[in-house]
């Protein structure tokens, strides 16, 4: 049983635009939910997270929104730059963030210049 | 060091031999985690340590698969009786405990030949 399901796997988008990744879960039990970059070789980092009292969080040019009743939340990337090419993770997790992550299947995003 | 540290970074054993794989977590990090990134599955969470006990051992595939955390610090993981299955890249995040963001070592890439 795939908890969160993550799309789309791939994403283009030109330097300047928009990137949006979404994401969805089953599980009622997750309370926080982070978004990971990874790039080749290294291990995922921490950009962005978020806990179901709110609705949305912007840091940067990186925002999360998040709809618990539809229990879904998206990652919006703007302003995308050739350095935010890279794959990028949802992930969720009981416990206010304690237990271990349930990770998305990953997008890999390519921001042409 | 600043941040997780993981050794040896890359791996190869022959089917069947044991492997230890080691995190060193950030300082003053109580939680610990395991997760294994592959190619067919994703990111899978192994096992987290709070302190020395492992409260969550429930994504460890099999029982050739066994963690311990000594002295609220180093971590190991060891699989036995290595199979081809096992070859994915291992990756250790820590964080401070109660729900604050997990921090991710680059991972050791284990080869089964």
């Amino acid at each position: 049983q795939q908890q969160v399901k993550q799309s789309p796997q791939s994403l283009i988008v030109q330097k300047g635009g928009i990137s949006i990744i979404n994401c969805a879960y089953e599980n009622t039990a997750f309370d926080y939910f982070p978004w990971y970059q990874q790039f080749p070789g290294k291990g995922p980092a921490l950009l962005i997270a978020i806990r179901p009292d709110v609705s949305e969080k912007k840091e940067g040019r990186f925002t999360i929104s998040f709809n618990k009743s539809a229990k879904q939340f998206s990652l919006h990337i703007m302003d995308s730059q050739p350095g935010d090419s890279a794959t990028y993770f949802c992930a969720a997790s009981p416990g206010g963030g304690a237990d271990g992550l349930t990770f998305g299947k990953g997008t890999h995003l390519i921001i042409q210049p | 060091g600043a941040g997780v540290s993981q050794s040896p970074s890359n791996k190869v054993t022959e089917k069947g031999k044991d492997v230890e794989l080691r995190c060193d977590p950030i300082s003053g990090h109580t939680a610990l985690y395991w997760y294994r990134q592959s190619l067919g599955q994703g990111l899978e969470f192994l096992i987290y340590f709070q302190g020395n006990s492992a409260p969550d051992k429930s994504g460890l595939p099999s029982d050739r698969f066994s963690a311990e955390r000594t002295g609220g610090s180093v971590s190991t993981l060891t699989i036995q009786r290595t199979q081809q299955e096992d070859s994915a890249v291992y990756l250790c995040a820590s964080s401070l405990g109660g729900g604050q963001p997990q921090h991710f070592g680059d991972g050791t890439r284990l080869s089964i030949l």
